[in-house]
């Protein structure tokens, strides 16, 4: 089982639509938790931190379930722009400096 | 505030060569970590540094792999020799100091590696 797991995806939505993603985590002790997002053949890019109960970011929206170990990121009014793949990212460490374990990212087009 | 600094953006070199990567962090930040992403795999974790200490290397696959941060600013990530399955996109991030309380972490925009 992969320690971080994300819809498979595509995702192919009209600009304006609501699109949602859910990612689960194995690791329990996982502390810490982010969305980034990659364009392609370029580096990820941190989109938000998602610390505690979850956390908005304009069109963003995270929420975090740690009973559940489940994280999931809203986005609305979908934008061409937001065409990438979202990388679902945990982390051990809460108060140090600790490696980040990925999933596989989910892919969003975003159609005109 | 420049941001995370990778040398070369590409290299292609046959098996059995050396190849040295180059990693510039954001400046002040101590913490520098080594990723790659192999094609068709999640981007996995290779080591971390604190200043010029290993902190974390269990990401390393073999012995071919040698990261260093000699003064604790810039890295380097040397494979020698280089194998087929070395093919991939080496990244560099970097956080800041533990104690900030901030430890996301930027990346640089890679070092795509194709060994022929």
């Amino acid at each position: 089982r992969k320690e971080v797991e994300q819809d498979p995806g595509p995702f192919n939505v009209p600009e304006g639509a609501t699109v949602a993603f859910n990612c689960t985590y194995s690791n329990s002790a996982s502390q810490s938790f982010f969305w980034y997002r990659q364009d392609c053949r370029k580096e990820p890019k941190l989109l938000m931190s998602v610390y505690s109960s979850g956390n908005e970011d304009g069109r963003f929206t995270a929420q975090l379930n740690r009973a559940s170990q489940y994280i999931s990121l809203l986005i609305r009014d979908s934008k061409l722009s937001d065409s990438a793949t979202y990388l679902c990212v945990v982390n051990l460490g809460a108060g140090s400096a600790r490696q980040l374990t990925f999933g596989s990212g989910t892919q969003l087009t975003v159609l005109p | 505030e420049a941001g995370v600094t990778q040398f070369p953006s590409h290299s292609v070199i046959e098996k059995g060569q050396t190849v040295t990567l180059r990693c510039d962090p954001i400046s002040g930040h101590d913490n520098l970590y080594w990723y790659r992403r192999v094609m068709g795999k999640e981007i996995k974790f290779l080591l971390h540094f604190v200043k010029e200490s290993k902190q974390d290397e269990s990401g390393m696959p073999n012995n071919r792999f040698l990261a260093e941060r000699t003064g604790g600013t810039y890295s380097t990530l040397k494979v020698q020799p280089a194998e087929l399955e070395d093919s991939g996109v080496y990244f560099c991030a970097s956080s800041h100091a533990v104690g900030t309380g901030t430890y996301e972490q930027y990346f640089g925009p890679g070092t795509r590696l194709t060994v022929t």
